[in-house]
């Protein structure tokens, strides 16, 4: 069973057109991450959420935002998305810091298509 | 649209030989390592990961050897399977920095049947 959902799997939205992608996980991990990947790149940390602690990567466009309701759900708003916003963003969790606790659970992403 | 990436390194391999992907780091105080395996279309899933304090640990059928002299870190995996093409990144964390592992540049494995 899938421990960490990401809806939708495909998302297409207009240039400058603001979009939500969810997450939510099962596993009952502190600690929520949002990755942007492009075509064969490492996946790129866009920010993270500690509990309800939130940590902005220092080269993550203010375009991109992130809200965490409850330790299950975390969502990452794009609020004008440009043609170079596409790509596949995955989000992922973990229990916490140290050792074992940085094993990161990654959802199947959603890829994004910008028009 | 995507902006074109960067090829990735390829290693091609046939099915049932063993099949050997390196990682070099930078990081002198890197302590933790992690392999992740992304097949397409899907998220990195963990593989396997080792500490510092070791160099070598073994899973079902993989094989994770580390060189801290030389800061290099391989992923052996035996008898490959066509199930094992994926692109494999390793991630490291650095002690006394972020508790989050920094992905490698990842290495496509293609198993030919």
């Amino acid at each position: 069973d899938a421990m960490v959902i990401q809806n939708p799997r495909y998302q297409v939205t207009q240039f400058g057109k603001p979009v939500t992608l969810s997450c939510s996980q099962t596993l009952n991990h502190n600690v929520m991450y949002w990755y942007q990947q492009k075509s064969s790149q490492a996946p790129k940390l866009l920010f993270h959420y500690y509990d309800k602690d939130f940590n902005n990567e220092a080269d993550t466009p203010d375009n991109f935002q992130s809200r965490r309701p409850n330790t299950s759900f975390c969502f990452l708003d794009i609020r004008s998305p440009g043609l170079g916003d596409a790509a596949m963003y995955l989000c992922a969790t973990s229990r916490g810091s140290g050792g074992a606790k940085n094993i990161q659970y990654f959802g199947a992403g959603t890829r994004l298509s910008v028009l | 649209g995507e902006s074109v990436g960067l090829h990735l390194p390829t290693l091609s391999v046939q099915e049932g030989d063993n099949s050997i992907i390196n990682c070099a780091y930078s990081n002198s105080a890197s302590d933790y390592f992690i392999w992740y395996k992304q097949e397409s279309g899907k998220g990195p899933q963990f593989i396997i990961d080792i500490r510092s304090n070791m160099d070598k640990r073994q899973g079902q059928r993989v094989t994770v050897l580390l060189n801290k002299t030389v800061k290099h870190l391989s992923l052996q995996i035996a008898a490959t399977q066509p199930g094992d093409s994926a692109v494999y990144f390793c991630a490291e964390r650095a002690s006394g920095g972020s508790y989050i592992p920094t992905f490698g540049r990842g290495t496509s494995l293609i198993v030919h049947p």
